[in-house]
């Protein structure tokens, strides 16, 4: 299966919002609520922040929210801090003879 | 505390042999899918294949069908990815993760530190 499609780049200033995509197909992200996105900072494991496109484990900052419209999916981050700098990475499920697929990842700048 | 622990950076030579570890801490080993995930220099997350430790029930992504081989112990709670004959394009960072898989959800929910395997040729 393909990668999923996300934006390499992102930025924004300090209290802003930024929305980070995410495409795939309607093999994966179109055909299952089964989008997950990860936090990754450099040197670091990936974290979960999103599930099931829009649910937010223990202990993640409400200013992360997922949505999900056709085949794209997308992160949004809102009042950005500076501790949000980091690559995210959205993951669908692809069907039942497949393992999930990932996106190649979206670096966040915070100006 | 859940915690998945990894084993050491690792450098080895085109056609070794390597097995890495993934040892799993503060929940019942048992009773979740552990998944294996690349991380090659400057790209995204690939994911491997899973395995589920209670009957080690193993799927494989195509991509690495052949190439590694995913296994457990049961009794050390401990996951394992090894590779009979490396080559330097699995010069990468792999992950374990915990999958949580179920009809109506699936993701990765707690991660290893990772391991660093460098593969000259």
């Amino acid at each position: 299966q393909s990668a999923l499609t996300q934006p390499a780049s992102v930025s924004g200033s300090p209290g802003q919002s930024i929305t980070i995509s995410c495409t795939g197909t309607s093999s994966d992200v179109g055909s299952y609520n089964l989008v997950s996105w990860y936090q990754q900072h450099p040197g670091k494991a990936p974290k979960l922040i999103i599930y099931e496109v829009t649910k937010r484990p223990s202990g993640v900052s409400n200013r992360f929210s997922g949505s999900k419209s056709g085949n794209t999916a997308s992160l949004t981050i809102s009042g950005l801090q500076a501790e949000d700098e980091a690559e995210y990475s959205c993951c669908s499920h692809a069907g039942r003879s497949a393992l999930e697929v990932f996106g190649g990842g979206t670096k966040v700048t915070v100006l | 505390e859940v915690q998945l622990v990894q084993s050491g950076a690792e450098v080895k030579k085109a056609g070794e042999s390597l097995k890495i570890s993934c040892k799993a801490s503060g929940y019942t080993f048992t009773n979740y899918w552990i998944a294996w995930v690349r991380q090659m220099p400057g790209k995204g997350l690939e994911s491997m294949g899973i395995i589920y430790p209670a009957d080690s029930d193993t799927t494989y992504s195509p991509s690495f069908q052949g190439r590694v081989t995913i296994s457990v112990d049961k009794s050390i709670t401990t996951a394992y990815l090894q590779w009979s004959s490396l080559k330097a394009s699995d010069t990468a960072l792999y992950y374990c993760a915990r999958h949580i898989v179920g009809a109506t959800n699936q993701y990765f929910d707690y991660w290893g530190q990772g391991t660093l395997v460098t593969v000259s040729s």
